[in-house]
């Protein structure tokens, strides 16, 4: 089973719309969740770092994480053409000097 | 805003050949890590680095691969005897002391082995 496990879509929707991405994971000590925007040939850019179970929000974006379930979740509300980019999940593997481990990332384009 | 550089931002290099690739974390930062993505592939890591030592590293990062931190702001990945497998995009990331493991990226170095 792997560690993180992204669906790596794509994922196409219009303008405005709510948009959702998900990560399951297997690994129960995780702690810390991140979500990061990759466009074309660039670095991950982090957007959202979550700590433990419960709900996040800056902006747009809102982080959920379910520990019980070993699944998380990035809401984008009313999304913007630029918001068009992969999406990756990423946990630190704490136990060492927290290398984040990547899910596959997740491609979404939003078209106007 | 603070941001982590690298350079160069291509190279291309023939099988065989040393590379050396550079960062420069951000300045307090004392966690410094090197990835890989090669195209179409996950993000997966390759070495952590902390107090001028290598913390942890995977099976990746075998005898062809060495890091350094040559002085107070650089971070170096140098591989030895490129192969074309090591085609790939490099990712720098740093991060601060602390329990928060926000770990911040560079734009990367596209490396071409041909």
């Amino acid at each position: 089973q792997k560690e993180v496990e992204q669906d790596p879509g794509p994922l196409s929707v219009p303008e405005g719309a709510i948009v959702s991405l998900n990560c399951t994971y297997s690994n129960s000590a995780f702690q810390y969740f991140m979500w990061y925007r990759q466009y074309s040939r660039k670095g991950p850019e982090l957007l959202m770092y979550t700590y433990s179970s419960g709900n996040k929000e800056d902006g747009r974006f809102t982080a959920q994480v379910d520990k019980s379930s070993k699944y998380i979740s990035l809401f984008i509300r009313d999304s913007q053409p630029s918001d068009s980019a992969t999406y990756l999940c990423a946990m630190p593997f704490s136990g060492g000097y927290n290398k984040l481990i990547f899910g596959a990332g997740t491609r979404l384009a939003v078209h106007p | 805003e603070p941001e982590v550089t690298q350079t160069p931002s291509h190279q291309v290099t023939q099988m065989g050949q040393e590379v050396i690739l550079r960062c420069v974390p951000i300045s307090n930062h004392l966690y410094f890590y090197w990835y890989r993505q090669i195209l179409g592939q996950k993000v997966e890591f390759l070495v952590s680095f902390y107090n001028n030592e290598i913390s942890e590293k995977s099976e990746i990062f075998d005898d062809q691969f060495s890091v350094e931190r040559p002085d107070g702001s650089n971070f170096t990945l140098k591989i030895r005897s490129t192969k074309l497998e090591d085609s790939a995009m490099y990712f720098c990331a740093s991060r601060d002391r602390g329990p928060k493991n926000e770990q911040y990226f560079g734009p990367g170095t596209r490396l071409t082995v041909t």
